[in-house]
């Protein structure tokens, strides 16, 4: 039973337009979600992340959005650059417990 | 730099040859994560150190053990490795709640 997913496996994006990557949970005890970005032969690095108390944080060119009603989140990347392909996973927690993954979208960002 | 540091970064067995994959970190983090994933998949957590206190996730298999010899230092034994554990195994630290840090991963083949 997949408790986070991302329905979307790639995703393609012209340069200077806005991505939008999307993630739904199933757990509602899920209070801390985050998003890593991971470039081929790289561990994944932390992007941004949000706790369940907020709908919304934003940190330069990404933001997070949190719907808890509907159990979804989204990244938002405006504008989109090329260093942006890569591929994203949305994670999530309960109460600082172990982080559950999404499978991941992959991002192409075109000149 | 302070960094998540994983050892060797390819790796080739054979079915049933032992094999161990290390980690170490200059964070200073109590807990250690080892992953795996496989292609077009979640990050899976096998199992987590918080110092020395060892967290076994319960459909992680048999053949898989870890060691913890310091706070610095984690490493994952496969004692028989078969063709399905071809994987990337990914080791993480993290200091605080949820956050965690990720090393390069080590690429398993299994011949």
């Amino acid at each position: 039973d997949q408790q986070v997913k991302q329905n979307s496996p790639s995703l393609s994006v012209q340069e200077g337009r806005i991505s939008i990557l999307n993630c739904d949970y199933t757990n509602s005890m899920f209070d801390y979600f985050l998003w890593y970005k991971k470039y081929p032969a790289e561990g994944p690095t932390f992007l941004i992340s949000i706790s369940s108390i907020k709908d919304k944080n934003e940190d330069g060119r990404f933001t997070v959005f949190l719907n808890k009603s509907a159990k979804h989140l989204s990244l938002h990347i405006v504008p989109s650059q090329p260093g942006d392909s890569a591929v994203y996973f949305c994670a999530a927690s309960s109460q600082g417990g172990k982080l559950i993954f999404g499978q991941g979208t992959e991002l192409s960002v075109k000149p | 730099d302070a960094m998540v540091i994983q050892n060797p970064r390819y790796q080739v067995t054979q079915f049933g040859k032992p094999v161990t994959l290390s980690c170490s970190q200059t964070l200073n983090h109590n807990v250690m994560y080892w992953y795996q994933q496989k292609s077009s998949q979640a990050p899976k957590l096998l199992f987590h150190y918080y110092d020395k206190d060892f967290n076994n996730e319960a459909d992680t298999p048999d053949n898989f053990q870890s060691r913890r010899p310091n706070t610095s230092f984690c490493f994952l034994d496969i004692r028989s490795p078969g063709l399905g554990d071809a994987a990337m195994y990914l080791c993480a630290t993290s200091g605080r709640r949820d956050e965690q840090f990720f090393g390069p991963g080590t690429r398993l083949t299994v011949l």
